[in-house]
Protein backbone atom coordinates (compact mmCIF):
# COMPACT_ATOMS: atom_id res chain seq x y z
CA UNK A 1 0.00 0.00 0.00
CA UNK A 2 1.15 3.73 -0.33
CA UNK A 3 1.20 6.37 2.20
CA UNK A 4 0.13 10.29 1.91
CA UNK A 5 2.44 12.31 3.55
CA UNK A 6 1.29 15.50 4.63
CA UNK A 7 3.33 18.62 6.76
CA UNK A 8 2.28 18.64 10.32
CA UNK A 9 0.92 22.03 10.70
CA UNK A 10 1.42 25.50 9.18
CA UNK A 11 0.43 29.45 10.33
CA UNK A 12 -0.83 32.03 8.41
CA UNK A 13 -3.07 35.08 8.76
CA UNK A 14 -6.13 36.22 8.27
CA UNK A 15 -6.73 37.25 4.76
CA UNK A 16 -3.48 35.45 3.36
CA UNK A 17 -3.56 32.40 1.66
CA UNK A 18 -2.38 29.02 2.46
CA UNK A 19 -1.47 25.77 0.57
CA UNK A 20 -1.65 21.97 2.18
CA UNK A 21 0.07 19.56 0.33
CA UNK A 22 -0.31 15.68 0.64
CA UNK A 23 2.59 13.56 -1.30
CA UNK A 24 2.24 9.94 -2.48
CA UNK A 25 4.41 7.63 -1.69
CA UNK A 26 3.85 4.87 -4.60
CA UNK A 27 1.87 4.46 -7.47
CA UNK A 28 0.56 8.07 -9.33
CA UNK A 29 -1.28 10.69 -7.31
CA UNK A 30 -3.70 10.77 -10.80
CA UNK A 31 -4.61 6.58 -10.15
CA UNK A 32 -7.50 7.38 -7.74
CA UNK A 33 -9.62 10.23 -6.49
CA UNK A 34 -8.04 12.17 -3.89
CA UNK A 35 -10.35 13.75 -0.96
CA UNK A 36 -10.15 16.44 1.62
CA UNK A 37 -11.44 16.68 5.08
CA UNK A 38 -11.87 19.22 7.40
CA UNK A 39 -12.16 18.20 11.24
CA UNK A 40 -12.85 21.17 13.48
CA UNK A 41 -11.53 19.93 17.78
CA UNK A 42 -13.71 17.84 19.31
CA UNK A 43 -15.78 17.56 15.72
CA UNK A 44 -16.14 14.68 13.18
CA UNK A 45 -14.42 15.03 9.81
CA UNK A 46 -16.69 16.68 7.18
CA UNK A 47 -16.28 16.64 3.30
CA UNK A 48 -14.10 19.26 2.17
CA UNK A 49 -12.38 18.30 -1.69
CA UNK A 50 -13.80 15.65 -3.51
CA UNK A 51 -12.30 13.83 -6.62
CA UNK A 52 -9.44 16.11 -6.55
CA UNK A 53 -10.92 19.07 -6.69
CA UNK A 54 -14.84 19.55 -6.44
CA UNK A 55 -16.41 21.50 -4.05
CA UNK A 56 -19.06 20.10 -1.68
CA UNK A 57 -22.23 22.28 -1.18
CA UNK A 58 -22.04 24.99 1.43
CA UNK A 59 -17.71 24.68 0.62
CA UNK A 60 -16.55 28.75 -0.37
CA UNK A 61 -14.91 29.23 -3.73
CA UNK A 62 -12.04 30.78 -2.06
CA UNK A 63 -11.27 26.99 -1.45
CA UNK A 64 -9.30 25.03 -4.08
CA UNK A 65 -7.53 22.02 -4.65
CA UNK A 66 -5.62 20.59 -7.61
CA UNK A 67 -3.47 17.00 -8.24
CA UNK A 68 -0.07 17.54 -9.64
CA UNK A 69 1.53 14.50 -11.46
CA UNK A 70 5.09 15.71 -11.44
CA UNK A 71 5.32 15.91 -7.84
CA UNK A 72 2.77 13.20 -7.23
CA UNK A 73 1.23 15.13 -4.75
CA UNK A 74 -2.54 16.83 -4.40
CA UNK A 75 -2.83 20.30 -3.22
CA UNK A 76 -5.29 21.94 -0.94
CA UNK A 77 -5.09 25.89 -1.10
CA UNK A 78 -7.52 28.39 0.88
CA UNK A 79 -7.29 31.79 0.16
CA UNK A 80 -8.83 35.04 1.93
CA UNK A 81 -7.91 32.99 5.95
CA UNK A 82 -11.18 33.65 8.34
CA UNK A 83 -10.39 32.52 11.88
CA UNK A 84 -13.12 29.75 10.86
CA UNK A 85 -10.58 28.12 8.94
CA UNK A 86 -8.79 26.63 11.65
CA UNK A 87 -8.59 22.77 11.69
CA UNK A 88 -7.27 20.16 10.88
CA UNK A 89 -7.05 18.74 7.29
CA UNK A 90 -7.33 15.58 6.23
CA UNK A 91 -6.06 13.96 2.38
CA UNK A 92 -7.58 10.65 1.77
CA UNK A 93 -7.08 7.77 -1.29
CA UNK A 94 -7.56 4.38 -1.62
CA UNK A 95 -6.64 1.43 -3.96
CA UNK A 96 -7.87 -2.02 -4.27
CA UNK A 97 -10.33 -1.63 -1.97
CA UNK A 98 -8.53 -0.06 0.89
CA UNK A 99 -8.09 3.73 2.03
CA UNK A 100 -4.97 5.77 3.15
CA UNK A 101 -5.40 8.61 5.06
CA UNK A 102 -2.41 11.58 4.92
CA UNK A 103 -1.03 12.16 8.73
CA UNK A 104 -3.19 15.59 8.96
CA UNK A 105 -2.04 19.25 8.51
CA UNK A 106 -3.70 21.72 11.31
CA UNK A 107 -4.04 24.97 10.16
CA UNK A 108 -3.57 27.93 12.72
CA UNK A 109 -5.05 31.14 11.41
CA UNK A 110 -3.49 34.07 14.12
CA UNK B 1 -31.43 15.01 6.59
CA UNK B 2 -29.15 12.07 5.53
CA UNK B 3 -27.79 11.05 9.20
CA UNK B 4 -25.08 8.32 10.61
CA UNK B 5 -25.32 8.05 14.61
CA UNK B 6 -22.98 5.55 16.22
CA UNK B 7 -23.75 3.80 19.63
CA UNK B 8 -21.91 1.16 21.64
CA UNK B 9 -18.93 2.55 22.66
CA UNK B 10 -17.67 2.78 26.31
CA UNK B 11 -15.06 1.52 28.61
CA UNK B 12 -13.82 -2.33 27.81
CA UNK B 13 -11.04 -4.15 29.69
CA UNK B 14 -8.05 -5.55 27.39
CA UNK B 15 -9.00 -8.79 26.19
CA UNK B 16 -12.37 -7.72 25.79
CA UNK B 17 -14.91 -7.45 22.99
CA UNK B 18 -17.37 -4.72 21.59
CA UNK B 19 -20.14 -4.35 19.61
CA UNK B 20 -20.46 -1.33 17.75
CA UNK B 21 -23.55 -0.13 15.19
CA UNK B 22 -24.65 2.55 13.50
CA UNK B 23 -27.82 3.68 12.22
CA UNK B 24 -28.46 5.42 8.95
CA UNK B 25 -31.31 7.65 8.56
CA UNK B 26 -32.21 9.91 5.17
CA UNK B 27 -31.07 7.75 2.40
CA UNK B 28 -31.71 4.21 0.62
CA UNK B 29 -29.14 2.93 2.63
CA UNK B 30 -29.21 -0.40 0.93
CA UNK B 31 -27.36 1.23 -2.12
CA UNK B 32 -24.71 2.68 -0.03
CA UNK B 33 -21.02 0.95 0.53
CA UNK B 34 -20.53 1.74 4.15
CA UNK B 35 -17.29 2.20 5.94
CA UNK B 36 -15.51 2.26 9.56
CA UNK B 37 -12.98 4.84 10.50
CA UNK B 38 -11.54 5.23 14.09
CA UNK B 39 -9.07 7.96 15.44
CA UNK B 40 -7.04 7.66 18.21
CA UNK B 41 -6.15 10.37 20.95
CA UNK B 42 -4.50 13.17 19.45
CA UNK B 43 -4.33 11.11 16.05
CA UNK B 44 -5.18 10.98 12.89
CA UNK B 45 -8.03 9.48 11.07
CA UNK B 46 -7.48 5.62 9.71
CA UNK B 47 -9.87 3.29 7.68
CA UNK B 48 -10.47 -0.39 9.50
CA UNK B 49 -12.98 -1.56 7.26
CA UNK B 50 -15.63 -1.54 4.50
CA UNK B 51 -18.61 -3.56 3.55
CA UNK B 52 -20.27 -3.77 0.02
CA UNK B 53 -23.97 -3.01 -0.69
CA UNK B 54 -25.04 -6.44 -0.18
CA UNK B 55 -22.80 -7.42 1.91
CA UNK B 56 -21.04 -9.99 0.43
CA UNK B 57 -17.93 -8.34 0.32
CA UNK B 58 -15.76 -6.92 3.11
CA UNK B 59 -12.61 -5.59 3.33
CA UNK B 60 -9.70 -4.76 6.17
CA UNK B 61 -6.89 -2.88 7.48
CA UNK B 62 -4.13 -5.33 8.27
CA UNK B 63 -3.55 -4.40 11.70
CA UNK B 64 -7.51 -5.21 12.35
CA UNK B 65 -7.86 -8.53 10.55
CA UNK B 66 -8.85 -11.37 12.58
CA UNK B 67 -9.89 -8.96 15.16
CA UNK B 68 -13.13 -7.38 13.62
CA UNK B 69 -16.16 -8.16 11.71
CA UNK B 70 -17.84 -5.62 9.82
CA UNK B 71 -21.42 -6.35 8.71
CA UNK B 72 -24.88 -4.62 8.58
CA UNK B 73 -28.41 -5.19 8.28
CA UNK B 74 -30.40 -3.58 5.04
CA UNK B 75 -33.55 -3.99 6.72
CA UNK B 76 -32.56 -1.93 10.23
CA UNK B 77 -30.93 0.64 7.70
CA UNK B 78 -28.00 -0.24 10.36
CA UNK B 79 -23.58 -1.44 9.92
CA UNK B 80 -21.91 -2.68 12.86
CA UNK B 81 -18.42 -3.45 13.94
CA UNK B 82 -17.58 -6.02 16.28
CA UNK B 83 -14.40 -5.90 17.71
CA UNK B 84 -12.92 -8.70 19.83
CA UNK B 85 -9.24 -8.96 21.77
CA UNK B 86 -9.08 -5.43 22.54
CA UNK B 87 -5.84 -3.90 23.13
CA UNK B 88 -5.15 0.04 24.44
CA UNK B 89 -3.52 0.39 21.06
CA UNK B 90 -7.99 0.08 20.04
CA UNK B 91 -8.77 3.41 22.28
CA UNK B 92 -10.09 5.69 19.62
CA UNK B 93 -12.92 7.55 18.22
CA UNK B 94 -14.62 4.99 15.81
CA UNK B 95 -16.75 6.45 13.28
CA UNK B 96 -18.78 5.16 10.55
CA UNK B 97 -19.17 6.50 6.98
CA UNK B 98 -20.97 6.38 3.83
CA UNK B 99 -19.55 5.42 0.83
CA UNK B 100 -20.38 7.93 -2.34
CA UNK B 101 -22.85 6.71 -4.82
CA UNK B 102 -20.86 6.12 -7.80
CA UNK B 103 -17.34 6.40 -5.67
CA UNK B 104 -17.72 4.18 -2.61
CA UNK B 105 -14.76 4.35 -1.37
CA UNK B 106 -14.43 8.38 -1.01
CA UNK B 107 -16.86 8.42 2.26
CA UNK B 108 -19.12 11.64 2.01
CA UNK B 109 -21.34 11.49 5.27
CA UNK B 110 -19.51 10.74 8.39
CA UNK B 111 -21.72 10.04 11.89
CA UNK B 112 -20.67 12.02 15.17
CA UNK B 113 -18.15 8.92 16.36
CA UNK B 114 -18.71 7.03 19.32
CA UNK B 115 -15.30 6.60 21.58
CA UNK B 116 -14.06 3.11 22.85
CA UNK B 117 -11.62 2.93 25.61
CA UNK B 118 -9.42 0.20 26.30
CA UNK B 119 -8.24 -0.28 29.91
CA UNK B 120 -8.20 -1.90 33.05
Amino acid sequence: NFMLTQSHSVSESPGKTVTISCTRSSGSIASNYVQWYQQRPGRAPTSFIYENNKRPFGVPERVSASIDISSNSAYLTISGLKTEDEADYYCQSFENNNQVFGGGTTLTVL
Amino acid sequence: EVQLVESGGGLVQPGGSLRLSCAASGFTFSRYYMTWFRQAPGKGLEWVANIKQDGSETYYVDSAKGRVTISRDNDKNSVYLQMYSLTAEDTAVYYCARGALFVPHRPDIWGQGTLVTVSS
